[in-house]
């Protein structure tokens, strides 16, 4: 199983959105409605941000939100504060009842 | 409030083996899965494998398979994930997450640092 394609980094202005892509495949982010997305900062366990595709866990701030198309999923940072800078990896479950992680993407807030 | 607290870090020589513990509390340890992922130094995060903490049905990555080992202990609400023999690329943090079914990883623990070198 292959890794989920992201984005190295991507930037964005305080105040301003910013939108990171997730690609797999027909056997993962196509095929089914289970992925999520992680916040990680430097030194910290991931946190759960999104799952099934766009739903927020109680206390996650509604400016995340997600969506996906054919085989891509997208999370969207809206209104970028300055404690968005972190790492963000997508995730989906797997015709091979796995998970598969995507190798993240590092978010800068200029 | 959920905790999922692991066991502290490790350094092993390769070919030894490591056990990392995750002692979970604050909700019905039999209700949730329980996932390993790791994260190598300077790298992205691998899920590992997953144990049902309600009948210890596992799942692992084919790359892991005869390698890995997952566990539970239902009377202490604890799982455990042994990898043996260790290998120098196994050296990474070590995370324990407690799943919402298919959905997602919901809450994770501190994550362990095992360092394997000679």
């Amino acid at each position: 199983q292959s890794a989920l394609t992201q984005p190295p980094s991507a930037s964005g202005s305080l105040g301003q959105s910013v939108t990171i892509s997730c690609t797999g495949t027909s056997n993962d982010v196509g095929g089914y409605n289970y992925v999520s997305w992680y916040q990680q900062s430097p030194g910290k366990a991931p946190k759960l941000l999104i799952y099934e595709v766009s739903n927020r866990p109680p206390g996650v701030s509604t400016r995340f939100s997600g969506s996906k198309s054919g085989n891509t999923a997208s999370l969207t940072i809206s209104g970028l504060l300055a404690e968005d800078e972190a790492d963000y990896y997508c995730s989906s479950f797997t015709g091979s009842s796995t998970w598969v992680f995507g190798g993240g993407t590092k978010v800068t807030v200029l | 409030q959920i905790q999922m607290v692991q066991s502290g870090g490790e350094v092993k020589k390769p070919g030894a083996s490591v056990k990392v513990s995750c002692k979970t509390s604050g909700y019905p340890f039999t209700n949730h899965g329980i996932n390993w992922v790791r994260q190598a130094p300077g790298q992205g995060l691998e899920w590992m494998g997953w144990i049902s903490a309600y009948n210890g049905n596992t799942k692992y990555i084919e790359k892991l398979q005869g390698r890995i080992t997952m566990t539970i202990d239902k009377s202490t609400s604890t799982a455990y994930m042994e990898l043996s023999p260790l290998r120098g690329d196994d050296t990474a943090v070590y995370y324990c997450a407690r799943d919402l079914g298919v959905a997602g990883l919901q809450d994770w623990g501190q994550g362990t640092l095992v360092i394997v070198s000679s």
